[in-house]
C-alpha cells in the first residue's frame, strides 16, 4: 500500500521568510512518481512538480525548490522569500506505474499562511 | 487545450435526490480519476478508469455511488440517493499514464446536500 505523510498541518510565516514543507512517503514499488500540488483559496488543484524515483537531483524553479532523498523517503518543498500569494494548501502525492498503484495517493495537505 | 472540464461547478440538492456529476477529460488522455475532498478525509480516490474500463473502485463509499465512462471523452459520477454526508468537493482528473504521468485536475464540483 502507498502512503504519504505530511506531518505539518499548518504553517504561518511572515512575508520574505523561507519555509520548508515536509513530505515522507511509503511504497513497495521500485519505480514511482512524486508530486506536489498547490490548492489556493479558489479551490483548484495546481500542479507544481513531478519527480520520478530514479532522479534524485534537486530541482529549483524560481523561488521554489525540491529536495528528494530516497534514503529517507522524503520529498521536501522549500519556498524562498515567501509571498502572500503563496498562501494555500500544499499537497504531496505519490503514484506507481501499474495497476492499482497508478493512482495518485495524497497526503493530508499543509496549510501555509504568509502574513504581510 | 481546454483542460479537464467538470460540471456543474456547484450543486445544492435535497437529501434523497439523485445527483450526477460530469467530467470531460483532456483529449488523448487514457485514464480518468474521480476524487472526493472533505475536511475530515482529505483527498481520497473514489474510482479510476483506464481506457474507459474501471480499474479500481475500492474507494467508492457504498452502493449509492456509481461511475461510468461510456467513451473516452465523458464520465459521470452518480449518487442516488444523496445524503448530507456526501457534501464535498468532487474532482475529476485525467492522465496519459503511458507517457508522462502528469495528472490534470478539473476545477471541481462543490456538492451540498441539505
Amino acid at each position: 500500500a502507498q502512503k504519504v505523510t505530511q506531518a505539518q498541518t499548518e504553517i504561518s510565516v511572515v512575508e520574505k521568510e523561507d519555509v520548508t514543507l515536509d513530505c515522507v512517503y511509503e511504497t513497495r514499488d521500485t519505480t514511482y512518481y512524486l508530486f506536489w500540488y498547490k490548492q489556493p483559496p479558489s479551490g483548484e488543484l495546481v500542479f507544481l512538480i513531478r519527480r520520478n524515483s530514479f532522479d534524485e537531483q534537486n530541482e529549483i524553479s524560481g523561488r521554489y525548490s525540491w529536495n528528494f532523498q530516497k534514503s529517507t523517503s522524503s520529498f521536501n518543498f522549500t519556498i524562498t522569500a515567501s509571498q502572500v500569494v503563496d498562501s494555500a494548501v500544499y499537497f504531496c502525492a505519490l503514484s506507481g506505474l501499474t495497476g492499482a498503484n497508478s493512482k495518485l495517493t495524497f497526503g493530508k495537505g499543509i496549510t501555509l499562511s504568509v502574513r504581510p | 487545450d481546454a483542460g479537464v472540464i467538470q460540471s456543474p461547478r456547484h450543486e445544492v440538492t435535497e437529501m434523497g435526490q439523485e445527483v450526477t456529476l460530469r467530467c470531460k477529460p483532456i483529449s488523448g488522455h487514457n485514464s480518468l480519476f474521480w476524487y472526493r475532498q472533505t475536511m475530515m478525509r482529505g483527498l481520497e480516490l473514489l474510482i479510476y478508469f483506464n481506457n474507459n474500463v474501471p480499474i479500481d473502485d475500492s474507494g467508492m463509499p457504498e452502493d449509492r455511488f456509481s461511475a461510468k465512462m461510456p467513451n473516452a471523452s465523458f464520465s459521470t459520477l452518480k449518487i442516488q440517493p444523496s445524503e448530507p454526508r456526501d457534501s464535498a468537493v468532487y474532482f475529476c482528473a485525467s492522465s496519459l499514464l503511458s507517457f508522462n504521468y502528469g495528472y490534470t485536475f478539473g476545477s471541481g464540483t462543490r456538492l451540498t446536500v441539505v
